[in-house]
């Protein structure tokens, strides 16, 4: 069973500022790798999906790298509405869908 | 538009079963296969399991296998999940969600329901 991990738990930085978030694959998953955000209170929305694709609408500032078991997130200037619980996946094997344990992005 | 409407919020007793649905539109309802994801509160994400309308093959993860069921009735576009046994650590937000038909089952998620809180006290 894959086994993704998040870092760091949680991330302060001030609204302009870059964030750089991490996700770890326990063993290879290619580039088979997504990307959600989620407000509280609301449903997880996809971001990034092979590794590096931006879904249709969503801005230029979030940008997805990495490929085997590495992998980064990063949002290039942080907005106001960024800040979110950030959540990988792999979907190179399954079942079961693993998912990291999320990354919460707060105001610093 | 692609949405995915799910039913109210649920009040059940421990050992009381619970049946949520998820209304599908905008899409073909057997060309994708149907995710439920649960997340209890202030935690993460948990894949639960899968159905392909298409057929009606279900996987479900080790952590559900025997008390959760899921269903489609494709006459009418709706996955439904069913699970017995409630706990109160069942008490968590329910999610469903389309995901493209992979043969490794899974495939990025997109979108999901607006999510139906299960209470169970």
């Amino acid at each position: 069973e894959i086994v993704m991990t998040q870092s760091p738990g949680t991330l302060s930085v001030s609204p302009g500022e870059r964030a750089t978030l991490s996700c770890r694959a326990s063993q290879s998953i290619n580039n088979n790798l997504a990307w959600y955000q989620q407000k509280f209170g609301q449903a997880p929305r996809l971001l990034i999906y092979g590794a590096s694709s931006r879904v249709p609408g969503i801005p230029a500032r979030f940008s997805g790298s990495g490929s085997g078991t590495e992998f980064t997130l990063t949002i290039s200037s942080l907005q106001s509405e960024d800040f979110a619980v950030y959540y990988c996946q792999q979907y190179n094997y399954g079942p079961p869908v693993a998912f990291g344990q999320g990354t919460k992005v707060e105001i610093k | 538009e692609v949405q995915l409407v799910q039913s109210g919020a649920e009040v059940k007793k421990p050992g009381a079963t619970v049946r949520l649905s998820c209304k599908a539109s905008g899409y073909s309802f057997t060309d994708y296969y149907m995710h439920w994801v649960r997340q209890a509160p202030g935690k993460g994400l948990e894949w639960m399991g899968l159905i392909n309308p298409a057929n009606g093959e279900t996987v479900y993860t080790e952590t559900f296998q025997g008390r959760v069921t899921i269903t489609a009735d494709t006459s009418a576009d709706i996955a439904y999940m069913e699970m017995t046994s409630l706990r109160s650590d069942d008490t968590a937000v329910y999610h469903c969600a389309t995901g493209a038909r992979r043969a490794s089952g899974a495939s990025p998620l997109d979108p999901w329901g607006q999510g139906t809180l299960v209470t169970v006290s």
